[in-house]
């Protein structure tokens, strides 16, 4: 019983280039959310999906950042044209409804050189 | 904006000393729950709690969620080695339940 996916463990992109994060929720599960954590620091809510809808975006910048969980395949993170502010951890997590709990997945660490 | 505080940001104690992490909120919580993050790992969901003054307890673990549904604390008797990491509670803020609000977490680090 696979639980939260997520990959690549590791990216590094050079200034402009784009990152996509993948993210494959616990099986059964249709509400994923994305989350970013920066060292030592807690984790910030960027959008909450379910299932080919965005319920609550609002934790999201307005510019170079999107995501999408598709009707078939894995829940992506995708930011274009990085900066050097957008290295840090992102989490994606999963829920079998929207009020259980959340299972995080290993996380994907990102670093802009 | 709605805010979840947690203290202390670090703690530092003697393998078997107890050890206690406060979480407010700025507005009442629909549920609290809580997660422990490992150094360098990711976070592991604890517990949640929905009821008014709700106590829980895992093993050496006791969960509290306050009267007022705005404030909750997590107890940990005789510390271990084991329990290090970062401790962090998070509430459904705003209008959409999955949208959890997390506290900035309190570092535990056990001294053998």
């Amino acid at each position: 019983n696979a639980g939260v996916m997520q990959n690549p463990r590791h990216l590094v992109r050079r200034r402009g280039q784009e990152a996509r994060l993948r993210c494959s929720p616990m099986k059964g599960h249709s509400h994923v959310y994305w989350y970013r954590q920066l060292p030592e620091e807690g984790l910030k809510f960027m959008v909450y999906l379910q299932k080919e809808n965005i319920i609550d975006e609002s934790g999201m910048p307005k510019e170079r950042f999107s995501a999408e969980f598709p009707k078939e395949g894995p829940s992506i993170l995708r930011i274009q044209q990085v900066v050097r502010g957008d290295s840090a951890a992102y989490f994606c997590a999963s829920s079998s409804t929207g009020t259980a709990e959340q299972f995080f997945g290993p996380g994907t660490r990102l670093t802009v050189l | 904006g709605q805010q979840v505080m947690q203290i202390p940001q670090y703690q530092h104690v003697q393998e078997g000393e107890d050890f206690t992490t406060y979480c407010n909120s700025s507005t009442t919580l629909s549920n609290i729950q809580w997660y422990k993050q490992r150094p360098g790992g990711h976070p592991v969901f604890l517990i949640q709690l929905v009821k008014s003054g709700e106590v829980k307890k895992q093993k050496r673990l006791t969960f509290q969620f306050g009267e007022a549904k705005k404030n909750s604390s997590l107890h940990i008797t005789a510390t271990q080695t084991t329990d290090v990491g970062t401790y962090f509670c998070a509430g459904p803020v705003g209008t959409s339940y999955g949208k959890l609000t997390f506290g900035q977490g309190t570092i535990l680090t056990v001294h053998p």
